[in-house]
């Protein structure tokens, strides 16, 4: 199994710009999490999925979107890049197992620069 | 709002001694808590956890104490290796929701 695999690892924008942001698991995991970790800091929930076609907003929505069509894929959305959303993304996903170990896998993350 | 946080952002310790890690919690409905350990340039890895019905949980060289009555956990890391120098997280969530909140996260540096 790969895991989490996010793509790319890297990526520079220019104010306005948009981009999508891939994220695939194979691990047939229900839930899947979009993070953002800011320099020194943890990491703060933009978007969730409990399974294909259902999406809830974290703690940070704004400025992004998201999709779920099938059970491996969660892309992210940027459409208006702004300075602000400079950051390190991370995709995570997990069994969902509430009674026992609820174990989120995450991926290698992508380095996102707005300029 | 809710929110969890760490004492110390940067903690030193030499080689073989045990280390600990603490994490403050404020809300008292979170009942799921996990320690991740994230190396420079990677995603977080989860270490353990431990639910609220529990006090006390044991891993291989960890071990997570949750003392509900101050919402207070802590990870030890007992006979610390270079290996397990990386910053790490604790993580709260709550029953029926499917959030988890991490905390800012706390610098662990062994001392050869």
């Amino acid at each position: 199994n790969a895991g989490v695999t996010q793509t790319p690892k890297f990526r520079i924008l220019k104010i306005g710009q948009s981009m999508t942001l891939q994220c695939t698991q194979d691990m047939n995991h229900n839930y899947m999490y979009w993070y953002r970790q800011d320099p020194g800091m943890g990491l703060k929930l933009i978007y969730y999925s409990v399974g294909a076609g259902i999406t809830d907003k974290g703690e940070v929505p704004n400025g992004y979107n998201v999709s779920r069509s099938t059970t491996e894929d969660f892309p992210l959305r940027l459409e208006l890049a702004a300075p602000s959303q400079t950051s390190v993304y991370f995709c995570a996903s997990s069994n969902g197992d509430r009674d026992h170990t609820d174990t989120q896998y995450f991926g290698p993350g992508t380095r996102l620069t707005v300029l | 709002g809710e929110s969890v946080g760490l004492h110390l952002p940067t903690l030193s310790v030499q080689e073989g001694d045990n280390s600990i890690i603490n994490c403050a919690y404020s809300n008292s409905a979170s009942d799921y808590f996990i320690w991740y350990k994230q190396e420079s340039g990677k995603g977080p890895q989860f270490i353990i956890d431990i639910r609220s019905n529990m006090d006390k949980r044991q891993g291989q060289r960890v071990t997570v104490l949750l003392n509900k009555t101050v919402k207070h956990l802590s990870l030890q890391i007992a006979a610390t290796q270079p290996g397990d120098s990386a910053v790490y997280f604790c993580a709260e969530m709550t029953s029926g929701t499917y959030k988890y909140i991490f905390g800012t996260g706390t610098r662990l540096k062994v001392l050869a």
